[in-house]
């Protein structure tokens, strides 16, 4: 069974801090999504990573894709309140056909 | 601005009750996908269609749940009869696949099911 295991599960942070959240896996994946889910809605994708190595930045996220496409990271400089929400992150497995969840890591950022 | 759209977006029965959850994904999208959200096991995949043909229900129980797409337009999610455990929020999403390309998936709001 392939897992992705994301870290840390809760974060409660002051506006203005940095942060990274970690996704890792012990099997590969052709590429990575990463989603953010605000209450009572359902997820919306921030990023896809395909090539190893790979860097994406979204304004103030920045997504990295773990040189053998095994695990991810997302960085937040200067969270804001508007930053709060459940991210998400999720692969598509080499062999497989459907995406795979992390159970995601809550992010709270009050001001 | 095109979205997903499900039906009930809250659904509270009791025990024993057939439940049935309505889909109505992007026009033009060839992949439906059921999803069901809870705190301890996160997302997880119950069953997906491409072309409205199911391709993988391994994630769904079985003798109570049933997926269908009537239509291109209509994704529906059943449950009966109905347990306390099957407490979650359902998500439909949908996308587009052309030949190897990795899809975005576009999530509904979800419907959040209460079983007493």
């Amino acid at each position: 069974t392939q897992l992705l295991e994301q870290s840390p599960q809760f974060l409660s942070i002051q506006e203005g801090e940095n942060l990274t959240v970690y996704c890792n896996s012990s099997s590969v994946f052709s590429s990575l999504q990463w989603y953010r889910q605000e209450p009572g809605e359902g997820p919306v994708l921030l990023v896809t990573v395909v090539t190893g190595g790979e860097v994406k930045k979204l304004k103030r996220l920045t997504f990295q894709f773990g040189d053998a496409r095994k695990d991810s990271s997302l960085h937040i400089t200067a969270a804001q309140p508007g930053d709060t929400g459940l991210y998400l992150c999720a692969g598509f497995p080499i062999s497989g056909t459907a995406l795979i969840f992390g159970k995601g890591t809550t992010l709270s950022v009050s001001s | 601005d095109a979205r997903v759209t499900q039906t009930p977006r809250h659904k509270v029965t009791e025990m024993g009750q057939e439940v049935t959850m309505r889909c109505q994904p992007i026009l033009g999208h060839n992949t439906v996908f059921w999803y069901r959200q809870t705190m301890m096991q996160g997302l997880e995949l119950l069953a997906y269609f491409r072309n409205r043909a199911p391709l993988d229900d391994s994630g769904m129980p079985k003798d109570r749940f049933s997926a269908e797409m009537p239509d291109a337009t209509l994704a529906t999610l059943k449950i009966q009869p109905s347990e306390p455990r099957d407490s979650a929020v359902y998500f439909c999403a949908s996308g587009l696949v052309t030949g190897t390309a990795q899809e975005t998936q576009y999530f509904g709001p979800g419907t959040r099911l209460l079983v007493l």
